[in-house]
């Protein structure tokens, strides 16, 4: 089941604008990561945000999580044509389903186009 | 490159058929989750092992199989096939030692069709 909700579902920007995408999860996490996926291919893993954490930032990329509200948003600051891809947040829950278990649960992903 | 190697890319069967995808782990992980990728579940998990031994369930079929061998790789074992089970199906690893921090990295995907 999904856990997460992207917002948007789509968003088409300009090259060099920034691009904000939001997650809102339901259950008490672990972690948040957030992931990249060109066209039908493999996850690429961009930053994980653990949640005793608020921000993170790696390279162009800005991670906040909001426990109090469930939510975090991935902002791409200057954004490439080379950006453009489907993202996704997953969450690892804290309880998870078992002792030892740290599935990932996916949100639906906002597919991001950046226009040259 | 995550390291993670999946096999075959493509795969195209007919229904009622059984096929086996294969997943090498990166390095020194010993961790292999499988996950299924299709335009209307989205990402879902499937199954997890951790050095040979089943650590947790999701949404996998009674249809479906998994095992982890000695040297770590893993099978993901899909039978009776339907045309529903069309999807990409994702293996990823992670070393699994503390949960605040563990990644899952992810192989470039098994695309199967089933016809």
């Amino acid at each position: 089941s999904q856990q997460g909700e992207e917002d948007p579902q789509a968003l088409s920007i300009q090259e060099g604008e920034n691009a904000t995408m939001n997650c809102s999860y339901k259950t008490s996490i672990n972690n948040l990561q957030w992931y990249r996926q060109n066209s039908g291919r493999g996850l690429v893993h961009l930053i994980l945000i653990r949640s005793n954490e608020r921000e993170k930032h790696s390279g162009r990329l800005r991670v906040t999580l909001d426990t109090s509200k469930k939510s975090s948003s991935l902002l791409i600051t200057a954004s490439r044509a080379a950006d453009t891809a489907s993202y996704f947040c997953a969450t690892v829950p804290l309880a998870g389903s078992g002792a030892g278990s740290y599935q990932l649960t996916f949100g639906k992903g906002t597919k991001l186009s950046v226009i040259p | 490159d995550s390291g993670v190697t999946q096999t075959p890319k493509h795969l195209i069967t007919a229904t009622g058929q059984r096929v086996t995808l294969r997943c090498s782990p990166r390095s020194g992980d010993l961790s292999v989750y499988w996950y299924q990728q299709s335009l209307d579940q989205g990402l879902q998990f499937l199954i997890q092992y951790y050095n040979g031994e089943e650590r947790a369930k999701g949404n996998i079929l009674e249809r479906f199989s998994a095992q982890q061998f000695p040297d770590l790789h893993s099978e993901l074992n899909l039978s009776s096939l339907e045309l529903g089970d069309s999807a990409l199906y994702f293996c990823a690893s992670s070393v699994l030692q503390v949960p605040s921090t563990d990644t899952q990295y992810f192989g470039p995907g098994t695309r199967l069709t089933v016809l």
